[in-house]
């Protein structure tokens, strides 16, 4: 089957842990995405990379880092730096990232979700 | 003002009732646009895309308005299932860049 896996679905660390989520896809796509998304709020993107070895800051990139080293892996680290990190994390990706190219390139699939929660 | 502005609602709609949402926009270079629906404690799920021309899958109907800078979507015949949170979804491009941007969304309750 073709899609968007993350992992793990729940996740617990302890103040002061850095944390690394996994986001894998097998639909060949050449954009990935990580976004936030807290209770009440909509979803705000901290990363993005439209081809492998290159990623983009988004609106809240402070006490993220991610790595694309292969096409089908994004994995984000969020670091002890992250002051408020307790949320639901999800990944995307869409066959091209750079521009509308029309025919849905830029449509987005979304992963299941790793929630994230420190103790 | 928001780059992208949806009202949170609730609606609350009896079965059977036909439900509209707007979702406005800022940027007028903004190019695609979309709706998703977003289950509780579950990932965004796309529902379509709009088009200028307005596009229509099955009890689902999307509009996009260029001049007025807002998206629509029109739910006929609510059914309980349709109940969920609907984001709309704003893309914009510049220099070879894209920035994407979701509204809050729309929470739709459909009542028995």
């Amino acid at each position: 089957d073709g899609g968007i896996t993350q992992s793990p679905k729940y996740l617990f660390r302890k103040e002061g842990q850095n944390v690394t989520l996994s986001c894998e896809q097998n639909l060949n796509h050449d954009a990935m995405y990580w976004y936030r998304q807290d209770p009440g709020q909509g979803l705000r993107l901290i990363y993005y990379s439209q081809i492998v070895n290159d990623f983009q800051k988004g609106d809240i990139a402070e006490g993220y880092s991610v790595s694309r080293e292969k096409k089908e892996s994004f994995p984000l680290t969020v670091t002890s730096a992250q002051k408020n990190p307790t949320a639901f994390y999800l990944c995307a990706s869409s066959p091209r990232g750079g521009t509308s190219g029309g025919g849905g390139t830029d449509t987005q699939y979304f992963g299941p979700g790793t929630r994230l929660t420190v103790l | 003002r928001k780059e992208v502005e949806q009202d949170p609602g609730p609606f609350n709609v009896p079965e059977g009732a036909t439900v509209a949402f707007n979702c406005t926009y800022s940027n007028s270079a903004s190019q695609s646009f979309f709706w998703y629906r977003q289950d509780c404690r579950k990932e965004p799920k796309l529902l379509m895309s709009v088009y200028s021309s307005g596009n229509e899958d099955g009890r689902f109907t999307a509009q996009l308005n260029r001049a007025s800078q807002y998206i629509s979507l029109l739910i006929r015949d609510s059914k309980l299932s349709d109940s969920a949170t609907y984001l709309c979804v704003v893309n914009s491009y510049s220099g070879g860049y894209q920035k994407v941007t979701f509204g809050i969304g729309t929470k739709l309750q459909v009542i028995p």
